[in-house]
């Protein structure tokens, strides 16, 4: 069992739609992350929870909804999206925040249509 | 705009020899700095940190910090083409974001059997 798991791995989505990426981590950290990877761009921070609390909104947009219903769980909620926001979303805990060492899931590769 | 600059490569080198990945960054009050391994369709891995001038080893992998000069590079001795992924640099920014990765585009490096 790897240490964070994200699901889907892969979505296809209408900017229409509604959809949700799931983020579970096993190591017993207590700080979860949202990032999100474009091609040719750097890994862009998104939300910051530190036990359970959000502690950074990195001027995300509104239709990214973060929820974090405990230490080991963390929820993005997509809702009428743009082309633009297709990319690698990871999700990334620590042991608290600030955080030294990240540890990555594999990430979810969204698409938009 | 706190930033990490890397030349996105790709970088290619025959086994057996050095790779020099190479990385500046903008924040001068960075204390900390990661070197983050990415395979394609993976996510990222810290396989280095490092936190004072002067260099630090691990195995194959030599980090090299220079805080006057902003400076950090990433040396693989031996290159396998297993080391063949695209190596993110980072910065720990306690700045207006306190405690938050920033993370460079990455370089792509080849290794060549």
């Amino acid at each position: 069992e790897t240490g964070v798991t994200q699901t889907p791995r892969h979505l296809v989505m209408g900017m229409t739609n509604k959809k949700s990426l799931k983020c579970e981590q096993h190591l017993g950290h207590n700080a979860m992350y949202w990032y999100k990877q474009s091609a040719k761009k750097p890994l862009e921070l998104m939300f910051v929870y530190n036990f359970k609390e959000q502690t950074e909104n990195n001027s995300v947009p509104s239709r990214f909804s973060p929820e974090c219903p405990n230490s080991s769980h963390l929820f993005l909620h997509l809702h009428t999206l743009q082309p633009e926001d297709s990319a690698l979303y990871l999700c990334a805990s620590s042991q608290v925040w600030p955080g030294i060492e990240a540890f990555f899931g594999q990430g979810t590769r969204l698409t938009v249509v | 705009q706190k930033e990490v600059e890397q030349n996105s490569g790709p970088l290619s080198v025959p086994e057996g020899a050095i790779a020099s990945l190479n990385c500046t960054y903008s924040d001068r009050g960075s204390q900390s700095f990661f070197w983050y391994r990415q395979y394609s369709g993976k996510s990222p891995e810290l396989i280095m940190s490092i936190y004072s001038n002067g260099d630090k080893e691990d195995g194959r992998f030599t980090a090299q910090l220079n805080k006057a000069s902003q400076y950090v590079s990433l040396l693989i001795r031996d290159s396998q083409p297993s080391d063949s992924a695209t190596y993110l640099c980072a910065f720990m920014n306690y700045g207006g974001s306190q405690g938050n990765l920033i993370f460079g585009k990455g370089t792509k490096l080849s290794v060549k059997p």
